[in-house]
């Protein structure tokens, strides 16, 4: 079975700062999912990417995904107190619609 | 902007009893979804419906669980006899392709 590790397990930035979060693979990426969920709430989708070297950016967040690295990484570019919560890679396999989840990347920016 | 809607958002039921999770996934979707998040742990899936039937499940999701889409609108989650260890929260989602993941905001499912 797939296994997503993500890196950092936590992470505490001032605000203002950027910031990386990765997501590692066990297997082939076909897809790769972020979202984002506050403590005890939603998942918010943030991000897909499905092909290799593809990048996608919202307001101050950038994904990437190596495909032959079996890794995508989400960049945070000056960092803000909004910007904290759970950050959460999912990722799909071969002929398969369900999503297989990292245990998550907490976020703390500090004012 | 379109959502999945879940209720209750929490839901307390003493060991045993048979609870139902109910989602209203986004309009236009076809496929449909259970996830569970087991305080502190991964989300972890539970099952994927399209076309009235159940297309992928999980080991979790035994004979214990079951989906049913009873109207056009409504998706639903049952769990026939609740364990201590069913607690978690409970995400429903949908997508208008395979993959394409909207999720709700959640049912705190709570065993006592």
């Amino acid at each position: 079975s797939q296994e997503l590790e993500q890196s950092p397990q936590s992470l505490i930035v001032q605000e203002g700062k950027n910031l990386t979060i990765n997501c590692t693979s066990s297997k082939t990426l076909y897809g790769l999912y972020w979202y984002k969920q506050k403590y005890g709430e939603g998942l918010i989708f943030l991000m897909m990417l499905q092909k290799g070297g593809e990048e996608k950016s919202h307001e101050k967040i950038t994904a990437k995904l190596d495909e032959k690295k079996q890794q995508s990484s989400l960049h945070i570019t000056a960092s803000q107190p909004s910007h904290a919560g759970i950050y959460l890679c999912g990722a799909s396999g071969a002929g398969s619609y369900q999503l297989t989840f990292g245990k998550g990347t907490k976020l703390s920016v500090i004012p | 902007e379109p959502e999945v809607t879940q209720t209750p958002s929490h839901q307390v039921t003493q060991m045993g009893q048979e609870v139902i999770l109910r989602c209203v996934p986004i309009s236009n979707h076809l496929y449909f979804y259970w996830y569970r998040q087991i305080l502190g742990q991964k989300v972890e899936f539970l099952v994927s419906f399209y076309n009235n039937e159940i297309s992928e499940k999980s080991e979790i999701f035994d004979d214990q669980f079951s989906v049913e889409r009873p109207d056009g609108s409504n998706f639903t989650l049952k769990i026939r006899s609740t364990k201590l260890e069913d607690s978690a929260m409970y995400f429903c989602a949908s997508s208008a392709f395979p993959g394409g993941y909207t999720f709700g905001s959640g049912t705190r499912l709570t065993v006592v």
